[in-house]
């Protein structure tokens, strides 16, 4: 139990292009889903924590204009990276949550390549 | 002050050796504690889960918790080259947020 499917598994594209992750947790509904950026050997970066039907709320220093989260239903979220440049290429992966203080189960991650 | 500190290694240690993961964690507050395993280049994948002081045993895992030392560990016991991989401590966040705080992670090497 406690799938999260995450697509697409990479992206490459061209500088200026808006790319649109999806997040589902395939058998449990999630209260929360969270997005993460991890650059190569580093550690996750948390960018933003989204409620069903609520705004996301993003950590510092993430641009919310940059990064839209939509969470429309319980089993899915989705990020998409408006008009990515190169600075953007890093792995992204999103969590989800069945509730509070429970355990986050991860989305394969989807590795984004911005030429 | 991190919130949450892990040594970063690399751990080695023999196939069939015990490899002791360790975490500290700032947040009295928190009640929630993880373990994850990542893979180079892959996601984490959850390992342990534990909320309340003591041991909790899964197969050849132990997660040990002591919060009064703000102190939680994981135990690989005949650890195998395949367990090789970074291992993230998390641990929630308190008051009311539904998110968790990671540990840089350690890198854990089992050689054979």
């Amino acid at each position: 139990g406690a799938v999260v499917s995450q697509h697409p598994s990479w992206v490459i594209c061209k500088s200026g292009t808006s790319v649109k992750i999806e997040c589902r947790s395939l058998d449990f509904q999630a209260t929360t889903m969270f997005w993460y950026r991890q650059f190569p050997k580093q550690s996750l970066m948390l960018m933003a924590t989204s409620n069903e039907g609520s705004k996301a709320t993003y950590e510092q220093g993430v641009e919310k204009d940059k990064f839209l989260i939509n969470h429309a239903s319980l089993t899915l979220s989705t990020l998409t990276v408006t008009s990515a440049h190169p600075e953007d290429s890093s792995f992204y992966i999103c969590s989800a949550s069945p509730g509070s203080g429970q355990p986050q189960h991860f989305g394969d991650g989807t590795r984004l390549s911005i030429l | 002050q991190k919130e949450v500190e892990q040594n970063s290694g690399p751990l080695s240690v023999p196939e069939g050796a015990i490899a002791s993961l360790n975490c500290t964690y700032s947040d009295r507050g928190s009640q929630s504690f993880f373990w994850y395993r990542q893979y180079s280049g892959k996601s984490p994948e959850l390992i342990m889960f534990i909320y309340s002081n003591g041991d909790k045993e899964d197969g050849r895992f132990t997660a040990q918790l002591n919060k009064a030392s703000q102190y939680v560990s994981l135990l690989i016991r005949d650890s195998q080259p395949s367990d090789s991989a970074t291992y993230l401590c998390a641990v929630n966040k308190s008051g009311g947020y539904n998110k968790l705080i990671f540990g840089a992670g350690t890198r854990l090497a089992v050689h054979p």
